[in-house]
């Protein structure tokens, strides 16, 4: 059973940093794609980030040259490094695991999230 | 970025009712799609991805068709736990967009 655990969210000023962290089981971590999803409060979905199994990565636009997307295969471990962190980064983060390696499939399985809050 | 867009944005349907979501890429994505369903609270889950290949272990009531920039996601017999937010999202090209959601709600 594919299991994704995030954690790293919380309160954090404008300007700050916070370090999020996806701990994955159940699957061959290092040959598949992940990606980060965000919803804000009562808003929709959006894309984030995605790397893929060779580490290739892929930014939206508003988080680029702020956010960084890592992982370590000998930990099953995808990181989220965000800098810079704005009001209108508040939002639950969602940890997913793709359905293949090159960041070109569906979105398959889904973290619980973490609630990253921005304000002073 | 290719704009998705979805209709209607919510629903009101009873139990047992058929309903049709639309999603329409503003370009060409071939069957690169899939739809997504999230209950309140909770992570959004994959039902259906390629358009139109229902994800094992999602109920065959629900199937989705389409190619290229018109795609339905129909889910033939509504029961109670259907009622939830519905995307759709394109793995065609980068930036991944999603739709912004259909609210489907008991009448």
């Amino acid at each position: 059973e594919v299991q994704l655990l995030e954690s790293g969210g919380g309160l954090e000023q404008p300007g700050g940093s916070l370090r999020l962290s996806c701990a994955a089981s159940g699957f061959p971590f290092s040959t598949y794609a992940m990606t980060w999803v965000r919803q804000a409060p009562g808003k929709g979905l959006e894309w984030v980030s995605t790397i893929s199994a060779s580490d290739i990565t892929y930014y939206a636009d508003s988080v680029k040259g702020r956010f960084t997307i890592s992982r370590d295969n000998s930990k099953n471990t995808l990181y989220l490094q965000m800098n810079s962190l704005r009001a209108e980064d508040t939002a639950v983060y969602y940890c997913a695991k793709d359905q293949g390696d090159s960041g070109y499939y569906a979105i398959d399985d889904w973290g619980q999230g973490t609630l990253v809050t921005v304000s002073s | 970025a290719i704009q998705m867009t979805q209709s209607p944005s919510s629903l009101s349907a009873s139990v047992g009712d058929r309903v049709t979501i639309t999603c329409r890429a503003s370009q060409g994505i071939r069957n690169d799609l899939g739809w997504y369903q999230q209950r309140p609270g909770k992570a959004p889950k994959l039902l259906i991805f390629s358009a139109s290949s229902l994800k094992s272990g999602v109920p065959s009531r629900f199937s989705g068709s389409g190619s290229g920039t018109d795609f339905t996601l129909t889910i033939s017999s509504l029961q109670p736990e259907d009622f939830a937010t519905y995307y759709c999202a394109q793995d065609y090209d980068y930036p991944r967009t999603f739709g912004q959601g259909t609210k489907l709600e008991i009448k």
